[in-house]
């Protein structure tokens, strides 16, 4: 069946333009996760989502960042006035319900010039 | 806090070769252990995980055992193949078996010489 997909692939941003990544889970799992992984790093936690209720955001690196999943599938992470430093790969996971496995999507790199 | 330490890279190695990938963490808890691969190209797929001490997760020839003594969780392989080049992560859920979010490691890149 399908994968979790991520779109875009690649995005480039002048610094201080608004972005928005956008994550299709695979249908049916309840828990989707975004991760930010800079160049040469480990992915670190962003924000957690159950349905549509985000319960963890302790991740998110400041007010800049915003995420939600209005109807419990579809997620979009923004990120406003965009800096060099948000430079990265946004990834997105899902999780079934019962199961804590979380299936990655390839992605999107975000490059703020 | 939480935290996972492994090995640092590049690894090279010639095809059959033994490997070993260090990984070591702190966890105020009883966490899940896990590793990931991040194939070239491709997003991370979960290689084998283990949720409690003394179990050894295993899949496609590699194996890791979860040794709460040392607090490690050591990747394994006793040949390795070309297409085992990628980056791997170790990882940890501080909650257990309970769904939650990942603490990774920095990751180990492999390559695999013919």
């Amino acid at each position: 069946g399908a994968g979790v997909s991520q779109s875009p692939r690649y995005k480039v941003a002048k610094r201080g333009q608004d972005v928005a990544l956008r994550c299709d889970p695979i249908s049916g799992h309840v828990s989707l996760f975004w991760y930010q992984q800079a160049l040469g790093q480990g992915p670190e936690f962003l924000t957690y989502f159950q349905n549509e209720a985000q319960l963890d955001k302790s991740g998110l690196p400041s007010d800049r960042f915003f995420a939600e999943r209005p109807e419990g599938s579809v997620s979009t992470l923004k990120i406003q006035r965009t800096q060099q430093e948000d430079s990265a790969v946004y990834l997105c996971a899902s999780t079934p319900p019962g199961n804590y496995e979380q299936y990655f999507g390839p992605g999107t790199r975000l490059t703020v010039t | 806090g939480n935290s996972v330490t492994q090995m640092e890279g590049p690894v090279t190695l010639s095809e059959e070769a033994f490997l070993t990938i260090n990984c070591t963490y702190t966890a105020t808890g009883y966490p899940s252990l896990f590793w990931y691969v991040q194939y070239p190209g491709e997003g991370l797929q979960l290689l084998l995980k283990a949720t409690k001490a003394d179990d050894k997760g295993s899949n496609k020839g590699f194996e890791a055992t979860y040794r709460k003594e040392t607090t490690s969780f050591h990747l394994e392989k006793g040949s390795v193949q070309v297409s085992d080049s990628a980056v791997y992560f170790c990882a940890l859920t501080p909650f257990g078996g309970s769904q939650g979010n990942l603490i990774f490691g920095k990751g180990t890149k492999l390559s695999v010489k013919p």
